[in-house]
């Protein structure tokens, strides 16, 4: 149980392109998912966390115009990379929060690698 | 600003060898602990969660104690295997909200055959 998804796994497009990736749990409702991003050889950073229904809460430094976060659903969240450019190129983890269990626990994606030209 | 740190950042050890993973945060009112294994290019899997009022959490080989007043967690593997060959990662949560993740930038660990 608690499998949290992601798609695409890879994907490279080219400077000026907007790129979505969408993050699912599979087994469980999620209220709050949260988008990191992971830069080589560094750590996690996040950078905004998703909530079902309403808009999403930015951290200091991440623009909500360049990442655009959608939560539509409680199963569903996806982040766009609008006008995609070279300094963007990193990898994407989402992670869900299972509202059903009460508990704090986050389940992670496998990510999603970002490749632009 | 809550700030982590892991210690070493790399360690490469033989098989067969117990081993402990330090990490180390600034500020002491968190919710909780909880180390994770990333592999090359592959998200995050959760090893151990230690809850604040908690002192260690065990799994298998793995031994996760916390120390909440003085900022630090180790983790402790028995036995490695280079199955264990992996990036473990520690991350904080503040005590005003479980969620809001902050992570050390990793011990990369090596086990040699």
């Amino acid at each position: 149980g608690a499998v949290v998804s992601q798609h695409p796994s890879w994907v490279i497009c080219k400077s000026g392109t907007s790129v979505k990736i969408e993050c699912r749990s599979l087994d469980f409702q999620a209220t709050t998912m949260f988008w990191y991003r992971q830069f080589p050889k560094q750590s996690l950073m996040l950078m905004a966390t998703s909530n079902e229904g309403s808009k999403a809460t930015y951290e200091q430094g991440v623009e909500k115009d360049k990442f655009l976060i959608n939560h539509a659903s409680l199963t569903l969240s996806t982040l766009t990379v609008t006008s995609a450019h070279p300094e963007d190129s990193s990898f994407y983890i989402c992670s869900a929060r299972d509202a059903g269990t009460g508990l704090e626990t986050q389940y992670f994606g496998p990510g999603t690698r970002l490749l632009v030209l | 600003k809550q700030e982590v740190t892991q210690i070493p950042a790399a360690l490469s050890v033989p098989e067969g060898e117990n081993l402990v993973l330090n990490c180390s945060f600034t500020d002491s009112a968190i919710y909780n602990l909880q180390w994770f294994r990333q592999d090359p290019g592959k998200g995050l899997t959760s090893l151990l969660l230690i809850q604040s009022s908690q002192r260690e959490q065990t799994s298998g080989r793995l031994n996760a104690s916390l120390d909440k007043s003085s900022g630090r967690s180790t983790l402790y593997i028995a036995a490695s295997q280079p199955g264990d060959s992996a990036t473990y990662l520690c991350a904080v949560s503040p005590e005003t909200s479980g969620s809001r993740l902050t992570f050390g930038e990793g011990t990369q660990l090596t086990v040699n055959p």
